[in-house]
């Protein structure tokens, strides 16, 4: 998916631990996005990076954290997870930003 | 009303017809317009982008843009069984962190 990588694949967890999803690129892409995909709704935006250290909330950001210690590696963190966190996440990178987004394979998670 | 809206299908069609795919915005800051494609399981795939209204072409594929209408359509011709995905369409103004707007996707199946 060039030169974008999400770990794991699949997840499972239980209710309240706290899970983290990486997202690695190659590309060297100044923007980067978790995106988390769920029947009726979508395409949401969690958070979003423009650089390292900068980082910034989506639409959808309550019980998430991210980080961005580097220029490949975007971090999302669910820092307790429940069950409305079960989902397909999706990170994204960009470069030019109009001109639209590379996604990674995604993470599916279960929450139980 | 949502900033963007697309009707999620599903859209049943026989091998060789054509195909309609729209959205309407309701954001006239929107500058920027994509087509993703997504296969079961995968991450969306950018297909066609454009900016300016008119139509952009490439291969079987149509891109139109009608600024005024807000309103965007996405044309399969000669479809084929390979085409049955989730088509999205994305949005953006193009400004700051170039985030995309996407709507929640139309299913296609092409039928041989």
């Amino acid at each position: 998916d060039a030169g974008i990588t999400q770990s794991p694949r699949h997840k499972v967890t239980e209710t309240g631990t706290p899970v983290t999803l990486r997202c690695h690129q190659t590309e060297n892409h100044r923007y980067m996005y978790w995106y988390r995909q769920d029947p009726g709704h979508g395409l949401r935006l969690i958070h979003y990076s423009y650089g390292v250290k900068d980082t910034d909330k989506g639409e959808v950001s309550d019980g998430y954290s991210v980080s961005r210690s580097k220029t490949e590696d975007f971090l999302l963190t669910l820092e307790s997870a429940t069950s409305s966190q079960t989902s397909v996440y999706f990170c994204a990178i960009s470069d030019t930003g109009a001109w639209g987004y590379t996604f990674g394979s995604g993470t599916r998670l279960t929450v139980v | 009303q949502k900033e963007v809206e697309q009707d999620p299908g599903p859209l049943s069609v026989p091998e060789g017809a054509i195909v309609s795919l729209n959205c309407t915005y309701s954001n006239s800051a929107f500058q920027y317009f994509m087509w993703y494609r997504q296969y079961s399981r995968k991450g969306p795939e950018l297909l066609m982008y454009t900016y300016s209204s008119g139509n952009k072409e490439d291969g079987r594929f149509t891109a139109q843009v009608d600024k005024s209408s807000k309103y965007i359509s996405l044309f399969i011709r000669d479809s084929q069984p390979s085409d049955s995905a989730t088509y999205l369409c994305a949005l953006t103004s193009g400004a700051g962190s170039y985030q995309l707007t996407f709507g929640k996707g139309t299913k296609l199946s092409v039928i041989p």
